[in-house]
């Protein structure tokens, strides 16, 4: 069964601290995404990335960096982490070249920073 | 930013009984994707249709696209407990490079 996986399903922070996301695919796909998901807000776009070590700014960018180093995983990177970025973080992947199975997303990670 | 907009917000049926859900957008589209999202998971891909395309079947999924007024319809029939979740349209636009957009989502709850 393909998948992505996202290597925490919960995690609580302190602020400040460096936060690594970790994402991982199976299915050979070109693009790799990071969501957050809020409450009242839906599904905003933090990165993306189209290949290896190529990475896109989305529409919330700030305080994230991301990381492709290889084809199947795409880690998200909280610098200094803070508060607001208190969230449920999703990570999805996508064909390049056939788009008619659309995104497949990974589990979540809640995150809590205290 | 917010492309789909899921009309209504919050919808609750009694097992058995159809719901429909809508989404609108603002700009023109290469396809539009449904997705659902069970309680605290990730979104999960139901059905894709495409801007050349009107209405589209799969199982117990109905989807309907209107270009010209910008809107798309997801009906679910003879709805299952199993059916509640909050439900998403995106929109793949062209020069996107198939980035999708979401919609805030319709929260779906079926009562048995």
């Amino acid at each position: 069964d393909v998948k992505v996986t996202q290597s925490s399903r919960y995690l609580v922070k302190r602020t400040g601290e460096k936060v690594f996301l970790e994402c991982v695919q199976d299915m050979d796909h070109e693009n790799m995404f990071w969501y957050r998901q809020d409450p009242g807000l839906g599904l905003r776009l933090i990165y993306f990335s189209y290949d290896v070590k190529m990475k896109e700014k989305g529409d919330i960018p700030e305080g994230y960096s991301v990381s492709r180093e290889k084809k199947e995983r795409f880690s998200l990177i909280l610098e200094s982490a803070s508060t607001n970025q208190t969230s449920m973080y999703l990570c999805a992947s996508s064909s390049a070249y056939d788009s008619f199975y659309g995104y497949t997303f990974g589990s979540g990670t809640r995150l809590t920073v205290v | 930013s917010q492309q789909g907009e899921e009309d209504p917000q919050a919808l609750s049926i009694q097992e058995g009984e159809n719901a429909t859900m809508n989404c609108s957008y603002k700009t023109s589209i290469n396809n539009l994707q449904w997705y659902r999202q069970n309680s605290g998971r990730g979104l999960v891909h139901l059905i894709l249709i495409r801007s050349n395309e009107r209405e589209k079947h799969s199982g117990r999924l109905r989807v309907t696209l209107d270009t010209s007024k910008k809107s798309s319809s997801l009906l679910i029939t003879a709805s299952r407990a199993a059916d509640t979740a909050s439900y998403f349209c995106a929109t793949d636009a062209p020069g996107s490079a198939r980035q999708l957009t979401f919609g805030s989502g319709t929260q779906l709850t079926v009562l048995p």
